[in-house]
């Protein structure tokens, strides 16, 4: 069965302090691994999609990286405004249908 | 500016009231789908749709209806709402529903009693 784990599930850092957010996925073929921020009250706002593993996409303080068994959004210096759950979410080949993760709830502290 | 409208926002009903969710997204997207969010289990899919005409089963169709007419709308219908249908409700839209991240509407907070 195609599975999405996302660990932690919360997530606390001093403003500054960099970390990673994991995703693991079981899927029998992976067409594409999608990342997305949500803030509370509002839809997700898509950030990147990782296609093979080894790919990376950056995007200011985030980066998001692909093995063939996870994904990890790397969060640099973060500051305040970087507060939000993170979602992710793949897409087996074959399949029209996207599976999210629970998500990371992350509180970045000033 | 390009965007997922939903309507309403917020909606409390009776159980058994038929009522439907509006979507429209004025991106020219090919692919829409509705998602369910509850606490703990995250963002699950309703119903899917390829493109006008063209929908199918999500993980949680139980108890929705879709329909797509035209291009830009795919509302989600509620014949017979009931208490556990209480949740927050997201509609999504892609150019294609292949590689390509959504863009998400603002969502709907239903509340059945």
């Amino acid at each position: 069965e195609d599975q999405v784990t996302q660990s932690p599930e919360a997530l606390r850092l001093q403003e500054g302090e960099s970390s990673s957010l994991n995703c693991s996925y079981t899927v029998s073929g992976l067409r594409g691994l999608f990342w997305y921020r949500q803030d509370p009250g509002k839809g997700p706002e898509f950030l990147f999609t990782l296609y093979s593993a080894g790919e990376e996409k950056e995007k200011e303080r985030l980066k998001a990286t692909l093995t063939k068994k996870e994904s990890f959004l790397h969060i640099t210096a973060p500051k305040p405004e970087d507060s939000a759950t993170y979602l992710c979410a793949v897409q087996a080949s074959g399949t029209y249908k996207y599976i999210f993760g629970t998500g990371t709830r992350l509180k970045v502290l000033a | 500016e390009a965007q997922v409208t939903q309507n309403p926002r917020y909606l409390i009903t009776v159980t058994g009231k038929k009522l439907t969710v509006t979507c429209s997204q004025n991106m020219n997207h090919e692919y829409m789908s509705w998602y369910r969010q509850d606490p703990g289990l995250g963002l699950r899919q309703i119903y899917y749709s390829m493109n006008v005409e063209v929908t199918d089963k999500g993980d949680v169709p139980e108890g929705y209806k879709v329909s797509r007419k035209e291009k830009r709308n795919f509302p989600l219908i509620l014949e017979s709402p009931s208490p556990n249908q209480t949740s927050l409700y997201f509609c999504a839209s892609s150019l294609s529903g292949l590689n390509y991240g959504y863009t998400f509407g603002s969502g709907t907070r239903l509340t059945v009693v």
